[in-house]
């Protein structure tokens, strides 16, 4: 099974602060990332998708990838309490039926005000 | 449009029932898939549907089967439902195969 790791957390910000989400994959052939929010007792929402190196900027969220080093964060500018949630990494798995993906535990972030 | 649906919400089973969940999505999307999530697993890939008429195994499919009954539908099978399999399991669909859209989940229990 290729890996995706994300650090579980509880990470801690307090509000107006960046909050940095950090994920590592193993698949180098991995061609596509995204990262879900999740509030506790809901669905994962897909909130940014990044296919190339490099930055990919959406209001306060920025997604950035690097594949050299097999590594995709998420920054959230000026932290709000409603931001508090479980951010999912996923990636990409090309099989002989199409394709899915494979999706890190999650981390636990906390926006305190 | 109300994306992708799920029936039922909730359900109890005792261990042995058999039970059909049920998924639709309104997106004419090609792709569509089933999670399991339990606490410290993450989310766990169980079939996939990458177009209708199609159906794949994912990277828990024992104990499930599955029917993509046409483009929009897509629903997951308990044979005989066992205590490990107490989770909250979501459908979800997508365009391109890659961005996926979730369901609000079905929470089930099985004692």
């Amino acid at each position: 099974q290729k890996e995706v790791e994300q650090n579980s957390g509880p990470l801690s910000v307090p509000e107006g602060a960046i909050a940095s989400l950090n994920c590592t994959y193993s698949d180098r052939g991995s061609q596509s990332f995204f990262w879900y929010r999740q509030y506790s007792g809901k669905s994962p929402e897909l909130i940014m998708f990044i296919y190339s190196n490099g930055d990919k900027e959406d209001g306060r969220f920025t997604a950035q990838l690097n594949k050299a080093s097999q590594y995709v964060s998420l920054l959230i500018r000026d932290s709000q309490p409603s931001d508090s949630a479980t951010y999912l990494c996923a990636v990409n798995v090309i099989s002989n039926s199409g394709y899915a993906l494979n999706f890190g535990k999650g981390t636990s972030l906390l926006v305190t005000p | 449009n109300a994306g992708v649906t799920q029936t039922p919400k909730f359900q109890v089973l005792k261990t042995g029932q058999s039970m059909t969940l049920q998924c639709a999505q309104d997106m004419n999307h090609n792709s569509m898939y089933w999670y399991r999530q339990d606490p410290g697993m993450g989310l766990r890939l169980i079939y996939y549907s990458a177009s209708e008429g199609t159906t794949d195994k994912g990277e828990v499919p024992n104990g499930y089967n599955v029917s993509r009954l046409n483009k929009r539908e897509f629903s997951l099978r308990l044979e005989s439902a066992a205590p490990s399999q107490t989770s909250v399991y979501f459908c979800a669909s997508g365009k391109t195969s890659l961005e996926q859209y979730f369901g609000p989940g079905t929470r089930l229990t099985v004692t």
